[in-house]
């Protein structure tokens, strides 16, 4: 299984854009970036996925580097709702079901 | 639209006893994972179900054990509980299909063991 690597925490200011990173240097092929975040007291909820291209969502913006070994997770203006544990996982195309977690970034937003 | 529910909230059993937890996944669902998050650990995945058969399952014991219902619905079922199962227990369902489907997870039920 594919492993990824996080800071286990970051700090940002509110209202200002945070860049949370994530290295897979064993990345395949065929393995898309998932992003995943947990609010205190509830489960984890999607914010973003991506293979090869930079991705957009309402939520997010993925960078992905050209070797794909590293990604970013890109949040424009941070706030206070956006203090949760980020995690960066991949998934294989096909052949498996399960997402590998790992301890995440624990992101603290400042008023 | 009700998204993933599961029951009960918290729960409090005493070692050896058993344990069942219920899952409902979000409408138009067909596919039921079961993680287990220690404090202050990820999630762990126990196993998946789709078509109400075990798909995949991860490194854990028999002890754990889920079923399927035809309405997708789904239980996770712990037998002889240790103490190191005090977790949050989460779960996540999904629709079947091919690539990056993402999964969307419940609150989790708080298990204590003591």
């Amino acid at each position: 299984d594919a492993k990824t690597t996080q800071p286990n925490s970051m700090e940002s200011n509110e209202e200002e854009p945070v860049h949370l990173p994530c290295n897979h240097s064993t990345i395949s092929g065929t393995d898309y970036i998932h992003w995943y975040r947990q609010l205190p007291s509830q489960g984890p909820e999607y914010v973003i996925h991506g293979l090869t291209s930079n991705v957009n969502n309402r939520m997010a913006s993925l960078a992905i580097a050209e070797d794909r070994k590293s990604s970013t997770l890109i949040l424009h203006r941070a706030t206070l709702r956006d203090a949760a544990v980020y995690y960066c996982i991949l998934r294989p195309f096909s052949g498996t079901y399960k997402y590998i977690f790992g301890t995440g970034t624990r992101l603290k937003v400042l008023a | 639209d009700a998204g993933v529910t599961q029951s009960p909230t918290h729960l409090i059993k005493t070692r050896g006893q058993q344990v069942t937890l219920r899952c409902s996944p979000k409408s138009g669902h067909d596919t039921v994972s079961w993680y287990q998050q220690a404090l202050g650990q990820g999630p762990q995945f126990i196993f998946q179900y789709y078509e109400e058969e075990e798909r995949q399952r991860g490194n854990f014991p028999d002890r754990f054990s889920g079923h399927q219902f035809p309405n997708y619905s789904s239980e996770l079922n712990v037998n002889a509980l240790l103490l190191g199962d005090s977790a949050l227990y989460l779960c996540a369902s999904s629709l079947n299909r091919g690539g990056t489907y993402e999964q969307y997870f419940g609150p989790g039920t708080r298990l204590t063991v003591t």
